[in-house]
């Protein structure tokens, strides 16, 4: 069974659409995470979540929403998508939320037309 | 995050070790040096992570100085498959906000 799962893994859309990236972790970890890798290969955080609560929101526009219905689940929903939204998204989980390793998917490649 | 500088790439000979360097002279006593790796369109791996001491594990070594200002982390048996991007990270102590930077790209040779 995959760690950290998350689908798609592939996503063309238009500009201007809303789309939903979805992740699950069965590693029973309290903190998940979103990072975005854009075409420079950086990867940023965006969002990160302990048992539900969020805890770190980065600097992201607020059309990115991330949603937390457990502990196993973080999904990210994004309004009215940009080009500039173009880019590698990782969700990322660990046991807690201090000094300790993440486990990564494979990522969800987003491409907006 | 403290800030971290790696070299941009290095080279490796298949069966050779590894020795990729990281310098964090601006590292508080209480944080952490971790080591990631990220393989072509996969999502980062964790390789270890150390305070102030040696660490092995199945994958690595990590070797931090005594006034722990810079790291090296130790493949000690190259194979094609540890080719990727390398990446070492000092997050703010007390917080998992990890910062990935440039990294090593490190391309092993047959």
């Amino acid at each position: 069974d995959t760690a950290v799962s998350q689908t798609p893994k592939y996503l063309v859309t238009q500009m201007g659409n809303d789309k939903s990236i979805k992740c699950e972790q069965n590693l029973g970890h309290d903190t998940m995470y979103w990072y975005k890798q854009d075409s420079k290969k950086f990867l940023k955080i965006m969002f990160s979540y302990n048992n539900k609560e969020l805890i770190i929101n980065e600097t992201v526009p607020n059309r990115f929403s991330p949603k937390s219905p457990d502990k196993a689940h973080l999904n990210l929903h994004i309004n009215s998508l940009e080009l500039g939204d173009s880019a590698v998204y990782f969700c990322a989980s660990s046991r807690g939320a201090t000094n300790e390793k993440l486990f990564f998917g494979s990522g969800t490649q987003l491409s907006v037309l | 995050d403290a800030k971290t500088t790696q070299p941009p790439s290095m080279d490796c000979a298949e069966g050779r070790a590894a020795n990729l360097p990281c310098n964090h002279s601006t590292i508080s006593g209480n944080e952490y040096v971790y080591w990631y790796r990220q393989i072509h369109s996969q999502g980062p791996q964790y390789i270890i992570h150390g305070l102030k001491n040696n660490e092995t594990n199945e994958m690595a070594s990590l070797i931090i100085t005594e006034d722990r200002k810079s790291s090296t982390l130790i493949l000690p048996h190259a194979t094609l498959r540890d080719t990727a991007v390398y990446y070492c990270i000092v997050p703010k102590a007390a917080g998992n906000k990890l910062t990935f930077g440039g990294g090593t790209r490190v391309l092993v040779k047959p």
